[in-house]
């Protein structure tokens, strides 16, 4: 299995302009996470799915920031307009219910300037 | 509201020697606790989880860590550490629906 898949693995972008980040998860895996990583506030999560169903996106931090997970293999999470305090790591990391057990992508280092 | 602390931001260690991380939780039930450790560039790794039973609990790597209800801690450790070993280390708690609350982490240095 290749693990959970994230690309692109760096983006730079200018402030305001639309970004995507993008997801495979783990054949078979039931949940997929969203998670951003920063020094100053460490892992947050964002939004997570159940079987495609977005589940909790309260941590979501504005309207700018929205997800989709269109099938069981792909998911995006989407910034638009971008800010330089979206400048993070976003992770995607997906589960079984039954293992309860995260599987992590690389990551998208994602800097706004 | 459940919560994970980490008390220490960094450890040394010299290489061979043992290695315990120190994690406190906060939750009201009986808790699922995991160890992930996170190395430079890439994305974190399950170390070993607690859900029930046992309360030693052995993981990759030659990691085990020890749930003590009593003392609401959920210790990594190692008894002989390597250069390799040398990352990040998070404890983590299930908050209920499936998500999972991270601690700040703990950077451990190996010296040779």
């Amino acid at each position: 299995d290749a693990g959970v898949i994230q690309s692109p693995r760096h983006e730079v972008t200018e402030m305001g302009q639309e970004v995507t980040l993008r997801c495979k998860p783990i054949s078979g895996h039931d949940y997929l996470f969203w998670y951003r990583q920063t020094m100053m506030r460490g892992l947050e999560l964002l939004i997570y799915f159940n079987n495609n169903v977005p589940i909790d996106d309260s941590g979501m931090p504005e309207d700018r920031f929205s997800a989709k997970m269109p099938n069981a293999s792909f998911s995006t999470l989407k910034i638009q307009p971008s800010e330089p305090r979206d400048s993070a790591v976003y992770f995607c990391a997906s589960s079984l219910v039954s293992t309860y057990g995260y599987t992590f992508g690389s990551g998208t280092r994602l800097t706004v300037v | 509201a459940q919560s994970v602390t980490q008390p220490d931001i960094h450890i040394t260690v010299s290489e061979g020697a043992s290695l315990e991380l120190r994690c406190n939780y906060s939750y009201g039930a009986t808790p699922y606790l995991f160890w992930y450790v996170q190395s430079p560039g890439q994305g974190l790794q399950l170390l070993l989880k607690y859900f029930s039973g046992d309360t030693l609990v052995q993981g990759i790597k030659g990691f085990e860590a020890e749930f003590k209800r009593s003392q609401s801690s959920f210790n990594l450790r190692k008894p002989s550490v390597h250069w390799s070993d040398a990352a990040e280390y998070f404890c983590a708690v299930g908050a209920g629906g499936f998500k999972t609350i991270f601690g700040a982490g703990t950077r451990l240095f190996v010296k040779a």
